[in-house]
């Protein structure tokens, strides 16, 4: 079946640097793009990124521009999301999702916790 | 790219029907159809309700429906149950490419 597992979250301190992957597997992995998909505590859902099925193309939100980059492996069918320069206002967790169709997030993980604090 | 707004709160009866509007602009609600809306239960991930303004994915009950009007999209749900109660979310694609996120509506059945 279809499924996508989020790792690499933790305690980071500000202005550190951390990477979080996202292991997909039940489908064809470079057939889709993929999105990270951020949640503060408590607090509603935010786009951070999203990638085409082979990786050529890469889009970001204007609060990680900079900063974040979004990469994927096809031959290991995992994304990545590379998340430099911390934030305190970075802490969240991180979903990575399916783009099934255009904008349809069909598949989703559990998410990863990601915490900046000194 | 700010939030799309989406009212905080909703609640209804068993039964009642309600809806949750989300107002954007014309560089995103209004451009384009690509109008999602994701239901999300305490501690799980999104679950996709709706997609392009008013198509349900399979297994999405028919008592949720989805419109657009101008800047501003709706989803409806019919026939209120205990297990529609969750935060909902619409999200819209973007004249920059990119996509945004409503900031979210808690729905109370009460």
């Amino acid at each position: 079946q279809v499924q996508v597992v989020e790792s690499g979250g933790g305690v980071v301190q500000p202005g550190r640097s951390l990477r979080l992957s996202c292991a997909a597997s039940g489908f064809t992995f470079s057939s889709y793009s993929m999105h990270w998909v951020r949640q503060a505590p408590g607090k509603g859902l935010e786009w951070v990124a999203v990638i085409s099925n082979d990786g050529s193309n890469k889009y970001y939100a204007d609060s990680v521009k900079g900063r974040f980059t979004v990469s994927r492996d096809n031959s290991k069918n995992t994304l990545y999301l590379q998340m430099n320069s911390l934030r305190a206002e970075d802490t969240a967790v991180y979903y990575c999702a399916r783009e099934v169709r255009f904008g349809e997030l069909d598949f989703w993980g559990q998410g990863t916790l990601v915490t900046v604090s000194s | 790219q700010s939030a799309l707004t989406q009212p905080a709160s909703v609640s209804g009866s068993p039964g009642q029907s309600i809806t949750i509007s989300c107002t954007g602009t014309s560089s995103d609600v209004g451009g384009y159809y690509h109008v999602s809306w994701y239901q999300q239960h305490p501690g799980k991930a999104p679950k996709l309700m709706i997609y392009d303004v008013s198509n349900r994915p399979s297994g999405v009950s028919n008592r949720l429906s989805g419109s657009k009007s101008g800047n501003t999209a709706s989803l409806t749900i019919s026939g209120l149950q205990a297990e529609d109660e969750a935060d909902y979310y619409c999200s819209s694609y973007t004249s920059s490419s990119t996509w945004v996120f409503g900031g979210g509506t808690k729905l109370t059945v009460l």
